[in-house]
């Protein structure tokens, strides 16, 4: 299947602080990318939906000031974390989808944020 | 609203037990459901796609069936390494964007 690649893996930050994770498609283009939010034994959330070069679609309750996302080229989107606080802390996945008849969405290693 | 609906939660097996994991599903209309493996701390792995009911599809040890209420993911004499959460995800071929709806997951431990 195809590789999505998600950085980093883990990250600590203050409280106020803003941090970027980064999604990859190594092996393909993604016109579309998702990122999801996921909390202890608890299945994945859609935040929002990326598409290349245009502005992100933020689901019902999420944010969008504070998770900014970009989606500047067909294998990168990035999500970042504005003054982030302690309740920001979770496991956020990204994922991608090639596009036409292939509907598989093949997602990102996760990123463990942690907001001491 | 779609909905995904997965059960046990947790199930835990014996090594060379096998049984059947389920997803019942709401949808306007099915484009595709999909079954991925998820290690703790890692993020969702894909198994298989299902488009329309009566469709099966086998990888190793796993085999995944689909009617147009529910799907099932057999597993046949499975090893302490099939030990995962199991996720269950549906795409609307109609509405607003092509997002997957993820249901909670069942939890699998393979006891050796």
């Amino acid at each position: 299947g195809a590789v999505v690649s998600q950085h980093p893996s883990w990250v600590i930050c203050k409280s106020g602080t803003s941090v970027k994770i980064e999604c990859r498609s190594l092996d393909f283009q993604a016109t579309t990318m998702f990122w999801y939010r996921q909390f202890p034994k608890q299945s994945l959330m859609l935040m929002a939906t990326s598409n290349e070069g245009s502005k992100a679609t933020y689901e019902q309750g999420v944010e969008k000031d504070k998770f900014l996302i970009n989606h500047a080229s067909l294998t990168l989107s990035t999500l970042t974390v504005t003054s982030a606080h302690p309740e920001d802390s979770s496991f956020y996945i990204c994922s991608a989808r090639q596009g036409g008849r292939n509907t598989e969405a093949f997602f990102g290693q996760g990123t463990r944020l942690t907001v001491v | 609203e779609d909905q995904v609906t997965q059960s046990p939660e947790a199930l835990r097996l014996q090594e060379g037990e096998s049984s059947s994991l389920n997803c019942s599903y709401t949808v306007s209309g099915l484009r595709g459901l999909f079954w991925y493996r998820q290690d703790p701390g890692k993020g969702p792995e894909f198994l298989f796609t299902l488009y329309s009911a009566g469709e099966e599809k086998e990888k190793e040890r796993l085999k995944a069936t689909l009617t147009k209420k529910e799907s099932f993911l057999h597993i046949t004499a499975p090893k302490p390494e099939d030990s995962a959460t199991y996720l269950c995800a549906v795409q609307a071929s109609e509405g607003s964007a092509r997002q997957l709806t993820f249901g909670s997951g069942t939890q699998l431990t393979v006891l050796p």
